[in-house]
C-alpha cells in the first residue's frame, strides 16, 4: 500500500533533550513537508523540502532542524531550544510537477515535554 | 491580516440537512484551494480539490469566488459521520506550501 508513515505515535520527552521524529513515504513524491497543530490552531509549517538535499524553512523553524538524504525520509529534530514543543506534529508529501499540489499526510506524532 | 481565515463555528446541524463553510484567502493571485476534513485526533484527510470555477463530489460541492476571494464548502443531506473539522487550504501562486485555515468544527445531530 503507498503512504506516508509517521512514528512513533506518541513521544515523551524530558525538557533539554533533543527528539527525532520519523517520517517516510512510498508515494514516489518529490516534495515533502512539516507542520505543528496546537490546539485550536490551524496547521503551522516547520520545514519543507522540495528535492533531494535541499530543504526550506517555513514559518515556525525555530528551534527545529531537519535532513532529506533520500527522496523517501524527511525526519525532524525537535531541539532543546524550540520553547513549547509540546504539539501534535504532522508530516505530509506532494507531487511537484503537473500544476498539482495536493499534500497527503502521515498520521502524526503527539509530543508531549514533560 | 492572515493567508486563509475561516469561522471556528462550531456548526451544530440536525442529520438531513444541508451547511455551507466560507473560507476567505487574502492573495487574490492564489490558483489552487482544497478542503480537507480532520477527525478528533487524526491526520487531515483531503476531501476536495479546486483548481477552477468549483467541484462537485456526490453530496459535497466546493466552489470558487474570485472576485470575492473564498472558496465554499457545501454538503448536502449532512450525515451523522460527516461530523469533524473541515479545513481549507490555499496554494499562492509561486508558493511552495499551503496556507490552512483554523478549520470549522461540524456537529451532525441526531
Amino acid at each position: 500500500d503507498g503512504g506516508i508513515t509517521q512514528s512513533p505515535k506518541y513521544l515523551f520527552r524530558k525538557e533539554g533533550q533533543n527528539v527525532t521524529l520519523s517520517c517516510e513515504q512510498n508515494l514516489n513524491h518529490d516534495a515533502m513537508y512539516w507542520y505543528r497543530q496546537d490546539p485550536g490552531q490551524g496547521l503551522r509549517l516547520i520545514y519543507y523540502s522540495q528535492i533531494v538535499n535541499d530543504f526550506q524553512k517555513g514559518d515556525i523553524a525555530e528551534g527545529y532542524s531537519v535532513s532529506r538524504e533520500k527522496k523517501e525520509s524527511f525526519p525532524l529534530t525537535v531541539t532543546s531550544a524550540q520553547k513549547n514543543p509540546t504539539a501534535f506534529y504532522l508530516c505530509a508529501s506532494s507531487e511537484t510537477s503537473g500544476g498539482r499540489n495536493e499534500q497527503f499526510f502521515g498520521p502524526g506524532t503527539r509530543l508531549t515535554v514533560l | 491580516r492572515k493567508e486563509v481565515e475561516q469561522d471556528p463555528g462550531p456548526f451544530n446541524v440536525p442529520e438531513g440537512a444541508t451547511v455551507a463553510f466560507n473560507c476567505t484567502y487574502s492573495n487574490s493571485a492564489s490558483q489552487s484551494f482544497f478542503w480537507y476534513r480532520q477527525d478528533c485526533r487524526k491526520e487531515p484527510k483531503l476531501l476536495m480539490s479546486v483548481y477552477s470555477s468549483g467541484n462537485e463530489d456526490g453530496r459535497f460541492t466546493a466552489q470558487l469566488n474570485r472576485a470575492s476571494q473564498y472558496i465554499s464548502l457545501l454538503i448536502r443531506d449532512s450525515k451523522l459521520s460527516d461530523s469533524a473539522t473541515y479545513l481549507c487550504a490555499v496554494n499562492p501562486t509561486g508558493a511552495n506550501n499551503l496556507f490552512f485555515g483554523t478549520g470549522t468544527r461540524l456537529t451532525v445531530i441526531p
